[in-house]
């Protein structure tokens, strides 16, 4: 699995939109982009995934760029209860055989009133 | 109520004790994983199950063991808890549709 980086810690003010940076520069033409998020205390939630065209569900939004070498999670609106650490894998998709999720460190996302 | 459960929440034990944690869900999904999560280390894969009987070790397995009679169920046991088990345990299925895994609430275990 490709191998991403994230920044550590970014802030973001309540109602504005959230953008999460993530660096998959060796990421192969097979391997998908997902987007975790841990709240704390709490188990990791899926937030979404893509491929190669920019994908949209009802939590967020995610833009790959054309080249494939880094991604960013939007948050269109972000409140208080998006605080939580994202993490960011680059991993072939399933197909038949389920495979573990690499979870790295993540980027620590406080969203400030 | 649909979802997948893990219990107790909660364990304080002692050094050497067995422990057995507890994990279901409720949509049939038939891969299920068992992770723990530590400060510094992430999220580690301990074992994970493809169906009922077939259970895989992951990266982190010495000193657990797993069992699956029943598609929803896998449980965990530490067979002679230590120290270095003290973490927060979670279980996981999976759903192709879409292609993700689904998280439990995690059980935070203290081995003293």
């Amino acid at each position: 699995d490709a191998k991403t980086t994230q920044p550590t810690s970014m802030d973001c003010a309540e109602g504005r939109a959230a953008n999460l940076p993530c660096n998959h520069s060796t990421i192969s033409g097979n391997e998908y982009v997902y987007w975790y998020r841990q709240i704390h205390s709490q188990g990791p939630q899926y937030i979404i995934h893509g491929l190669k065209n920019n994908e949209t569900n009802e939590m967020a939004s995610l833009i790959i760029t054309e080249d494939r070498k880094s991604s960013t999670l939007i948050l269109p609106h972000a409140t208080l209860r998006d605080t939580a650490v994202y993490y960011c894998i680059v991993r072939v998709r399933t197909s038949g055989s389920a495979r573990q999720l690499t979870f790295g460190s993540g980027t620590q996302l406080t969203v400030l009133p | 109520d649909a979802g997948i459960t893990q219990s107790p929440r909660y364990k304080i034990t002692e050094t050497g004790r067995q422990v057995t944690l507890m994990c279901h869900q409720t949509w049939s999904h038939s891969y299920m994983f068992w992770y723990r999560q530590d400060l510094g280390h992430g999220l580690r894969l301990i074992y994970y199950s493809a169906a009922a009987d077939i259970t895989d070790k992951g990266e982190v397995p010495d000193g657990y063991v797993v069992s699956r009679s029943k598609t929803e169920n896998f449980p965990l046991t530490l067979e002679s808890a230590t120290r270095s088990q003290t973490s927060v345990y979670f279980c996981a299925s999976f759903s192709g549709t879409p292609d993700t895994q689904y998280f439990g609430p995690g059980t935070r275990l203290t081995v003293l």
